[in-house]
């Protein structure tokens, strides 16, 4: 079945140092790719998505690029600020090749990340 | 604020007994979703629901059921709960079933004593 593996965490950085959370994906098909952020007590936002092969998602300074080869999907941010620190989730929806998703959403453990000042 | 709203907040209750949880969707949206979050399963599909049918199902125990109404809200039932059953639900919406953007309302917290 489909899976998502983010790198481990707790992620500690100091505010303007650079990102990067690692994700990997197997899916069959042609899979939507997304990057969650959770921010303390409140639900998932949508930060960004990528639909197919070499998009580049980006939002907020965050991007991500959708790079088949490798089965990957890692969020990067040049420069990280204090009002960061929250949960990331990668996660994937299987799509048919017309790029119709089938909805339900999997997921990746989530990886902390922290910013000091 | 994503539009998605889901009552109550925090849940307590004890080990056997019956619970539902309630998801209101964004105005417009007609699909819904339930997720769980545990710290040893992280977050997990349930099911999901279109315009009042069931569409798709995941990873959901038997004791778990769930529906959605004519007015498009649904509810998730969770009866002879176990303390593992403790978890953060999360309900999402998006307009059709397909739609690549799912919403999440801001989670109930059950707690099984």
């Amino acid at each position: 079945g489909d899976s998502v593996t983010q790198m481990e965490g707790p992620v500690t950085l100091s505010e303007e140092a650079f990102l990067t959370i690692n994700c990997t994906y197997t899916a069959t098909g042609y899979p939507s790719l997304f990057w969650y952020v959770q921010y303390p007590g409140e639900g998932l936002q949508l930060l960004l998505k990528a639909t197919k092969a070499d998009d580049k998602g980006s939002n907020k300074g965050f991007e991500a690029t959708y790079r088949k080869e490798t089965t990957s999907f890692h969020l990067e941010k040049g420069s990280v600020q204090v009002s960061d620190s929250a949960v990331y989730f990668c996660a994937l929806s299987e799509a048919n090749a017309g790029g119709t998703s089938y909805g339900k959403l999997t997921f990746g453990q989530g990886t902390i990340l922290t910013v000091h000042p | 604020d994503s539009g998605v709203t889901q009552t109550p907040k925090h849940l307590i209750t004890a080990t056997g007994q019956r619970v539902t949880l309630r998801c209101s969707p964004r105005s417009g949206d007609l699909s819904v979703y339930w997720y769980q979050q545990s710290l040893d399963q992280g977050l997990q599909f349930l099911i999901q629901y279109y315009n009042g049918e069931e569409r798709a199902k995941g990873n959901i125990l038997e004791r778990f059921s769930a529906q959605q109404f004519p007015d498009l809200h649904s509810e998730l039932n969770l009866s002879s709960l176990e303390l593992g059953d403790s978890a953060l639900y999360f309900c999402a919406s998006s307009v059709t079933m397909t739609s690549m953007e799912q919403y999440f309302g801001p989670g109930t917290r059950l707690t099984v004593t």
